[in-house]
Formats: structure tokens, C-alpha cells, sequence
């Protein structure tokens, strides 16, 4: 069975702070990887996903990730933040029978300007 | 260019009584999925349709169903409701039977008293 473990429950940051939110999954065979935005009142967006090649993988507003294998982790990066990325963030897998995403349970970003 | 849609936004239900949920997808997408979020977890998935056939389930009781139409929108249908099947339920569409390009809705925010 496939989970995903996201480290932190709230992170409150000051603007123009850097940001890392982790992720680790467990799967054992081909795993799809992905991290959805929720901002508040608005429906779940798609930041970044990685498939295949390159581990380091870019996204939209300046955020990217990191795919470590070894360490099935895939970490959410953002040099700086702005006040407008407070929201909730998610990390998620889809495995080989590719019908279902498996979610964390999701880490709360507060910005403050 | 439309998203995708879901109706209602917002409903109550009693204890015991059935819901129905209803979801749009994308034009062109065949493929529709339907997650349960409880406030403060992650999406956890319930069906996936592509091609009008189910295609996955996850944990969830008989009491749930859903079904996809020929025009590709489909329903989710819970049978009598308990306090804890409030949660917002969202719909996801994409084009094939992965995420590599899946689309969220809004949701439907059910409350069950």
C-alpha cells in the first residue's frame, strides 16, 4: 500500500524566508509524485509533478522539488516567500495502478508580510 | 473555458438520509474521480470512472456508490448518512486514467446533523 508522510502541521514564516516542506512516501515499485496548492476558499491546484528524468523539478510561482530516491523523499522548495503563498500544501503519490492519489495530510503555510 | 463543475456547493442532510453529489468534467476529459477530505487530512480517494467503467475504489462502505454518465459527468451517492461523512467532497477530471494533467473542482461541502 502506498502512504505519504508530510513532516510539518503549520509553518509560519516571515516574508521572503525560505521555505522546505517535506514529503516522504512509502511504495515499492514506480511512483508518480506530485504537490497541490489549496489556498483558502479555492479548489486544490496543481504546483509541480514529477514522472521520470530529471529529479529536480520546477513548478509554477517559483516553487520546485526534489525527487531522492534513496530517500523516498520529494521536498518542496521556495527561496523566498511572498505573503500571497499562505495556503495549505499537500504532497501526493500515484503508483503503478495509476486510478488513485494517495495524499499527506497536508502542511499549513502561514506567511506573514 | 469551463472547469471542472460540482453541485451543489454547500448542503445539510439529516442522519440517515441519502446525498447526491454531481460533477462535471472537463470537455474531452473521460476520466472522473471522486476524494473525501476531512478538515485537516489530505483528499482520500473513493472512485475513480474512466470511460464510464469503475476503474478503482478505496476504503470507503457500501454506502457509497457512483456512477458515470455518457457524457462523462457522474454522481456520487451515499446512503445513509452518518455525523461522520461530513467532509468536502471533490471531483477530479483529467483525460486519461492518471493525474499527469487532473483538474480539481471545488467541491461539494456536506454537512451531516
Amino acid at each position: 500500500a502506498q502512504s505519504v508522510s508530510q513532516h510539518n502541521h503549520h509553518v509560519i514564516l516571515s516574508e521572503a524566508a525560505s521555505l522546505e516542506l517535506g514529503c516522504n512516501y512509502s511504495y515499492g515499485g514506480t511512483v508518480n509524485l506530485f504537490w497541490y496548492v489549496q489556498y483558502p476558499g479555492q479548489h486544490l491546484q496543481l504546483l509541480l509533478k514529477y514522472f521520470s528524468g530529471d529529479p529536480l523539478v520546477k513548478g509554477i510561482k517559483g516553487f520546485e522539488a526534489e525527487f531522492i530516491k534513496s530517500k523516498f523523499s520529494f521536498n518542496l522548495r521556495k527561496p523566498s516567500v511572498q505573503w500571497s503563498d499562505t495556503a495549505e500544501y499537500f504532497c501526493a503519490v500515484s503508483g503503478g495502478s495509476n486510478y488513485k492519489l494517495t495524499f499527506g495530510k497536508g502542511t499549513l503555510l502561514t506567511v506573514n508580510p | 473555458d469551463a472547469g471542472v463543475t460540482q453541485s451543489p456547493t454547500h448542503l445539510i442532510k439529516t442522519r440517515g438520509q441519502q446525498v447526491t453529489l454531481r460533477c462535471s468534467p472537463i470537455s474531452g476529459h473521460k476520466s472522473v474521480s471522486w476524494y473525501q477530505q476531512v478538515l485537516g487530512q489530505g483528499p482520500q480517494f473513493i472512485f475513480q470512472y474512466y470511460e464510464k467503467e469503475e476503474r478503482g475504489r478505496g476504503n470507503f462502505p457500501d454506502r457509497f456508490s457512483a456512477r458515470q454518465f455518457p457524457n462523462y459527468s457522474s454522481e456520487l451517492n451515499v446512503n445513509a448518512l452518518l455525523l461522520g461523512d461530513s467532509a468536502l467532497y471533490l471531483c477530479a477530471s483529467s483525460f486519461s486514467q492518471g493525474y499527469a494533467e487532473a483538474f480539481f473542482g471545488q467541491g461539494t461541502r456536506l454537512t451531516v446533523v
